[in-house]
């Protein structure tokens, strides 16, 4: 098993540009989530889903997007880029609810 | 607001030391509370905790709840440099999927 894989590792975008940020995991988890996390600082939940078709907000949820349109993929949109935006962002998904959640390795995305 | 606040921010300790983190929380309708240690990339996951006063052992790391004042600790006996990383504490609300994070404790453990 690959377990939660997210692409890209490390991406540079210029303000108000918009990128998708991919997540799939082949664990066959019901239960996925987006989170940031800035310097210094602990994670802070953007979306989760709780199975195919079904998306909820979390802590930080503005200027982000996502669908869960499959059990193994769980996709995060930016749309117009800022600069606030420079963070890590994890995925993690887990089988039985946020207590056994397993992280993917993360994505480092600078707006500039 | 609900908050989770770990002390202290960093801490510096020589292999064999036994360190104590601390980890308080401030949140509405507390389920659970998970202790999770992140290297250079993504969190494991440590413990989780749910009742008061129970130990949970793994090694040389142990950790324990009191729901009454509201903190757990995490101590990690006989320090080894790979034990190095920053410890992350959250708390898991009840009728909710979303856990809270504090801002984490930088262990850095000198040979």
């Amino acid at each position: 098993n690959a377990g939660v894989t997210q692409t890209p590792k490390f991406r540079i975008l210029k303000i108000g540009q918009s990128m998708t940020l991919q997540c799939a995991q082949d664990m066959n988890h019901n239960y996925m989530y987006w989170y940031r996390q800035d310097p210094g600082m602990g994670l802070k939940l953007i979306y989760y889903s709780v199975g195919a078709g079904i998306t909820d907000k979390g802590e930080v949820p503005n200027g982000y997007n996502v669908s869960r349109s499959t059990t193994e993929d769980f996709p995060l949109r930016l749309e117009l880029a800022a600069p606030s935006q420079t963070s890590v962002y994890f995925c993690a998904s887990s089988y039985r609810g946020a207590y056994e959640q397993y992280f993917g390795p993360g994505t480092r995305l600078t707006v500039t | 607001e609900d908050k989770v606040v770990q002390s202290p921010l960093s801490l510096v300790v020589h292999e064999g030391d036994t360190v104590t983190l601390n980890c308080s929380y401030e949140v509405t309708n507390f389920r659970s509370l998970l202790w999770y240690k992140q290297e250079k990339k993504a969190p494991t996951f440590l413990f989780m905790l749910t009742s008061s006063g129970i130990e949970k052992k793994s090694g040389r790391l142990s950790s324990i709840l009191d729901k009454k004042e509201l903190f757990s600790i995490l101590n990690i006996t006989a320090t080894q440099t790979g034990d190095s990383a920053v410890y992350l504490c959250a708390v898991l609300q009840g009728g909710s999927e979303k856990l809270v994070f504090g801002k984490g404790t930088k262990l850095t453990v000198n040979p």
